[in-house]
């Protein structure tokens, strides 16, 4: 079945350093993908819409310039947290759903990046 | 996405059939009802979904009531593997709208 692989599972980072998650639809093509955020004990938070080829559609509160996405092929989008703090720790995920299933199909999801800011 | 109401834990004894509730009052006509659990560390995943039929699948079945304001899940024999907190979210596909919108679900505790 379809499947979203994400990389790393899991990053301690410095603070003031950047990090960058890759999120892959491995057996699809994925004009847009969703990236999440999730705190310990929360539920998971829409951070923003990554679409192939343009710009990324962000949820309000989320900064853009702090949060880049790139989706540069069907396949592939990242995140990359710029100049990371503590309170960026947090679980993040992406999703994507494979359009060749139906409007109605279930989304995919990665199994999670696990940021670590020191 | 409209609102869905989910009790926050449910506790059952494994090899014990589990139902899992969900209160959708202000569903509109278009809404589908979805389930996706997400077991600890991991990210979610899809459980079973449904528009107005109850839908039975290899991991569960969900019963929809008659005016679709309400829903169950249904495991039929609970695993330990089964421990994982379950959402129920509605989603409208008019417009191609595809995202998802996560309430707090509810914390399923499986008891050996």
């Amino acid at each position: 079945g379809a499947v979203v692989s994400q990389h790393p599972s899991w990053v301690i980072c410095k603070s003031g350093t950047s990090v960058k998650i890759e999120c892959r639809s491995l057996d699809f093509q994925a004009t847009t993908m969703f990236w999440y955020r999730q705190f310990p004990k929360q539920s998971l938070m829409l951070m923003a819409t990554s679409n192939e080829g343009s710009k990324a559609t962000y949820e309000q509160g989320v900064e853009k310039d702090k949060f880049l996405i790139n989706h540069a092929s069907l396949t592939l989008s990242t995140l990359t947290v710029t100049s990371a703090h503590p309170e960026d720790s947090s679980f993040y995920i992406c999703s994507a759903r494979d359009p060749g299933t139906g409007d109605n199909s279930p989304l995919h999801f990665g199994n999670g990046t696990r940021l670590t800011v020191t | 996405d409209a609102k869905t109401t989910q009790p926050n834990s449910m506790e059952s004894n494994e090899e014990e059939p589990v139902h899992l509730p969900c209160n959708h009052s202000t569903i509109s006509g278009t809404d589908y009802i979805h389930w996706y659990r997400q077991l600890p560390s991991q990210g979610p995943e899809y459980v079973i979904h449904g528009l107005t039929s109850n839908v039975n699948n290899r991991m569960a079945s969900l019963a929809i009531a008659e005016d679709r304001k309400s829903s169950t899940l249904i495991l039929h024999r609970a695993t330990l593997r089964d421990a994982a907190v379950y959402y129920c979210i509605l989603r409208d596909v008019r417009g191609g709208n595809e995202k998802l919108t996560f309430g707090t679900g509810t914390r399923l505790t499986i008891i050996p």
